[in-house]
């Protein structure tokens, strides 16, 4: 079975100070890895996933196979990136086996 | 606007009382979900469908019930609410072979 795992549920930096929040996965194939969003009042909604290797708003994730591993990071937080991150799996590549970690609380302070 | 729309985006009714959580999206999207939101539990999936009339059983579907009649609706059916249902409810839907789902605004129930 799939599992993803955000060990912490709350992550409070200063602004301006690098960011990392944690994913490990278990899955015995390739999987396909994705971070989604949620900021306050507005809807979940993806902000990268590893196959497109991309930066969006200044974060970065690396799969790693080795350590099943897919943290995501970004070197200068900002007041703006307070919100709640899920990390997510997929065994197919698509929607339909989408497994969620249990999220972690970014809160970015003055 | 391309979006899913939920209804209602919040109710609280009681034990065994059956109700509907509507999810209608406007871009012809194959795929639909129901994921339910709990604390330190994140996101589960309910329910899920491919495709009209072809649906299936997520992670905690017990206690609720779906249909896929039409391509764009896809209703969250509590037929006996209990109060451990109690939960925020998210509708989302994805483009057939994509990764990317596109979620409502979630719909809070209360079961008292």
């Amino acid at each position: 079975a799939q599992r993803v795992t955000q060990p912490e549920k709350l992550l409070s930096v200063f602004k301006g100070a690098p960011v990392e929040l944690k994913c490990n996965y278990s899955y015995s194939g390739s999987p396909e890895l994705f971070w989604y969003v949620q900021y306050s009042r507005q809807r979940l909604q993806l902000l990268l996933r590893h196959i497109s290797r991309e930066s969006i708003k200044g974060f970065t994730a690396d799969l790693n196979k080795g350590e099943t591993s897919f943290h995501l990071k970004k070197p200068f937080a900002q007041e703006e990136d307070s919100a709640m991150y899920y990390c997510a799996l997929s065994s197919t590549g698509t929607a339909s086996k989408l497994t969620f970690g249990t999220g972690t609380r970014l809160q970015v302070t003055l | 606007e391309a979006q899913v729309t939920q209804n209602p985006r919040y109710l609280i009714t009681v034990t065994g009382k059956k109700l509907t959580v509507t999810c209608s999206q406007n871009m012809n999207h194959e795929y639909m979900s129901w994921y339910r939101q709990d604390p330190g539990l994140g996101l589960r999936q309910i329910y899920y469908s491919m495709n009209v009339e072809v649906t299936d059983k997520g992670d905690v579907p017990e206690g609720y019930k779906v249909s896929r009649k039409e391509k764009r609706n896809f209703p969250l059916i509590l037929e006996s609410p209990s109060p451990n249902q109690t939960s925020l409810y998210f509708c989302a839907s994805s483009s057939q072979g994509q990764g990317e789902l596109f979620f409502g605004e979630g719909s809070r129930l209360t079961v008292l």
